[in-house]
């Protein structure tokens, strides 16, 4: 069976940092692309970043360029998404998915962490 | 960045109607479109991938079709179940985005 689980959300004040995990199993990990997508309370889906199997290539959207880096370990099984600066508008529920290079479906996610940026 | 347009923003419907929803991109997108399910408090499901195929699990009753800029996602037979907000995803390009979503009823 194919699992994500996500861990690491939180409250953190604006300006700070934080760094989220996405623990996987049931699949090969280090055979696909990863990707990050995020939902405001109350709001859409917006994707946020994708990596490629060996880490080689990392794409981000715009807001969070130069704030955000996604990395992986394939020994680990485990996706990361180290979020610095962050902004009141960065709270979200952050959730992995499977996916992200071409074709860009998202096939299986984890249930989501919640990220809260608030003094 | 290319904007998806979902229409309608929220639908309500009675169990049995034949539902649509239609997506519309900024730019020619090609077929690679994808259509998610998402419920109350869950993460996304992805229903159909590449316009019109049907994701493995996925009941018939769910259908997608449409190329370019214009696309539909149908549902032949609501069930209760359906409940639930649809979005469609844009792949030809990086950023990859969504539609707002659609918000289904029940009548």
């Amino acid at each position: 069976e194919v699992q994500l689980v996500e861990s690491g959300g939180g409250l953190v004040q604006p300006g700070g940092s934080l760094r989220l995990s996405c623990a996987v199993s049931g699949f090969t990990f280090s055979s696909y692309w990863m990707s990050w997508v995020r939902q405001a309370p109350g709001k859409g889906l917006e994707w946020v970043a994708n990596i490629k199997q060996d880490g080689s290539e990392k794409y981000y959207v715009d807001s969070v360029k130069g704030r955000f880096t996604i990395s992986r370990d394939n020994a680990k099984n485990s996706l990361y998404l180290q979020m610095n600066s962050l902004r009141a508008e960065d709270t979200a529920v952050y959730y992995c998915a499977r996916g992200g290079g071409r074709p860009a479906r998202f096939q299986h996610w984890g249930q989501g962490t919640l990220v809260t940026v608030s003094s | 960045d290319i904007q998806m347009t979902q229409s309608p923003s929220s639908l309500s419907a009675s169990v049995g109607d034949r539902v649509t929803i239609t997506c519309q991109a900024s730019q020619d997108i090609r077929n690679y479109l994808n259509w998610y399910q998402q419920k109350p408090g869950k993460a996304p499901k992805l229903l159909i991938y590449g316009a019109s195929n049907l994701e493995t699990g996925v009941p018939s009753r769910f259908s997608g079709s449409g190329s370019g800029t214009d696309f539909t996602f149908t549902i032949s037979s609501l069930q209760p179940e359906d409940i639930a907000t649809y979005y469609c995803q844009q792949y030809d390009n990086l950023p990859y985005t969504f539609g707002q979503g659609t918000k289904l009823e029940i009548k």
